[in-house]
């Protein structure tokens, strides 16, 4: 059993385009994150979410929107792909409160051509 | 501003042999830190963590050391075999607030037989 599962593995797409990638935990962890892990192999924080509330969102372009419709999932929507967007995305969760370890995801790759 | 720094793209270290990865940070609001384990095209795996009220923490073959005056923490493994080549990477938090973990840019370990 997965604990932390994304789809899709890999993303090749156009600029311009809309894309969405989905993540699922099956941990019953209440914060979910998203990070990217940029040509530099940093990985960067973009987006933490709660028990479906947003509780940290970094200096991330609005073309991008998470969207947790319960606690167990946290998707990522990005519009008008650009280049630099290319990059690993990678979905994490963690039980909060004073547990501060966080389950990553596989990651997924996404490329901008 | 790269607050977790590994100064070590890559380590080669013999079978059976100590290995020692180094991690530095700048911001004295972190508090907890943790090292992960990354295979590629996997996600990091959680590996071992410290809070800064203590200076070690043993988990089997690891260990983390913390030199809170230095701003230094390092992760030791003895003895290395050949499953831990990977790549480790060093992460920071503060314990008040949202659990936003910033990491280094990771050190590539090589366990030669």
């Amino acid at each position: 059993d997965t604990a932390v599962s994304q789809t899709p593995k890999y993303l090749v797409t156009q600029m311009g385009n809309d894309k969405s990638i989905k993540c699922e935990q099956n941990l019953g962890h209440d914060t979910m994150y998203w990070y990217k892990q940029d040509s530099k192999k940093f990985l960067k924080i973009m987006f933490s979410y709660n028990n479906k509330e947003l509780i940290i969102n970094e200096t991330v372009p609005n073309r991008f929107s998470p969207k947790s419709p319960d606690k167990a999932h946290l998707n990522l929507h990005i519009n008008s792909l650009e280049l630099g967007d290319s990059a690993v995305y990678f979905c994490a969760s963690s039980q909060g409160g004073g547990d501060y370890e966080q389950y990553f995801g596989p990651g997924t790759r996404l490329t901008v051509t | 501003d790269q607050q977790v720094k590994q100064n070590s793209p890559s380590l080669s270290v013999q079978e059976g042999r100590i290995s020692i990865l180094n991690c530095d940070y700048t911001n004295s609001m972190f508090d907890y830190f943790l090292w992960y384990k990354k295979y590629p095209a996997e996600g990091p795996t959680f590996l071992i963590s410290i809070s800064s009220i203590k200076d070690k923490n043993e988990d089997g073959r690891f260990t983390v050391f913390l030199n809170k005056s230095a701003k230094h923490l390092s992760l030791h493994i003895v003895p290395s075999q050949p499953g831990d080549s990977a790549v480790y990477f060093c992460a920071a938090t503060p314990l008040q607030g949202a659990q936003k973990l910033v990491f280094g840019q990771g050190t590539r370990l090589t366990i030669n037989p």
